[in-house]
C-alpha cells in the first residue's frame, strides 16, 4: 500500500468551474505537506505547502485534516492553464527519513473550453 | 535565478551498459535529492546528500551509487542498465535548514535499449 494514495482522475474540468481532490497519507509522523503540479514530461514544481489552518493561494485552496491524515487541494475558476498532473507529496523528519519526499501518484486534471 | 541543472537532458543506453547523470544544485544548496520516475508512475527517492555525506537511501539499486562531491555537485552511476531503468532521473536541491523546500532540477530521460 502507497504511503500517499491519490485518485488518479482524470477530473475534466469546464473551464470556469471549481474542482476539488483530496489525498491520504499513512504515516501519522508526517510533518509537512504540499502539493506539486506536473506538466506532462516536466519536473514537479511546488504549488504550495498545506497547513492546517487552511490555507490559500490565488484561486488554489490546500486543507490539511491532521485527525484524519487527508489533504486537500481546491481550485476555483478554472484556467486551461491549470491542466496538468497534481501532485500530493509528504515530508517525513525522522531518523529514518531526512527529507525525503513521498510522491502520491498524482490526480490529473483536465481543463475543457 | 538560478535553477537545478541536470545533464544530459537525454540519454540513450543499451542494456548492460553504464551512465552517469550529474546535478548542479542552486547556488548555495547542500543538499542534493535524486529521485526516479517511471512511465506512467510517481517520483520515487533514490538517494541524497547532505555537506558530501549520504543522508537518507530510498529504493536505490545495488547497481547504482552516487556522490556529492566538494562543490555540492552530484552524480548518479548506473551500472548494468536493465530496460526497467528507462525512467526520468530528477536532482532536487534544498538547504539544510530548510529540507522542506526542494526544488527539481528538468531532469535526465534516460532510454534503456
Amino acid at each position: 500500500r502507497k504511503e500517499v494514495e491519490q485518485d488518479p482522475g482524470p477530473f475534466n474540468v469546464p473551464e470556469g468551474a471549481t474542482v476539488a481532490f483530496n489525498c491520504t497519507y499513512s504515516n501519522s509522523a508526517s510533518q509537512s505537506f504540499f502539493w506539486y503540479r506536473q506538466d506532462c514530461r516536466k519536473e514537479p514544481k511546488l504549488l504550495m505547502s498545506v497547513y492546517s489552518s487552511g490555507n490559500e493561494d490565488g484561486r488554489f485552496t490546500a486543507q490539511l485534516n491532521r485527525a484524519s491524515q487527508y489533504i486537500s487541494l481546491l481550485i476555483r475558476d478554472s484556467k486551461l492553464s491549470d491542466s496538468a498532473t497534481y501532485l500530493c507529496v509528504v515530508l517525513s523528519l525522522t531518523t529514518d527519513s531526512w527529507g525525503k519526499l513521498q510522491f502520491g501518484a498524482g490526480t490529473q486534471v483536465v481543463v475543457t473550453p | 535565478a538560478a535553477g537545478v541543472i541536470q545533464s544530459p537532458r537525454h540519454l540513450i543506453k543499451e542494456k548492460r551498459e553504464t551512465a552517469t547523470l550529474k546535478c548542479y544544485p542552486i547556488p548555495r544548496h547542500d543538499t542534493v535529492y535524486w529521485y526516479q520516475q517511471g512511465p506512467g508512475q510517481d517520483p520515487q527517492f533514490l538517494i541524497s546528500f547532505y555537506e558530501k555525506m549520504q543522508s537518507d537511501k530510498g529504493s536505490i539499486p545495488d547497481r547504482f551509487s552516487a556522490q556529492q562531491f566538494s562543490d555540492y555537485h552530484s552524480e548518479l552511476n548506473m551500472s548494468s542498465l536493465e530496460l526497467g531503468d528507462s525512467a526520468l532521473y530528477f536532482c532536487a536541491s534544498s538547504r539544510y535548514g530548510d529540507l522542506e523546500t526542494q526544488y527539481f532540477g528538468p531532469g535526465t530521460r534516460l532510454l534503456v535499449l
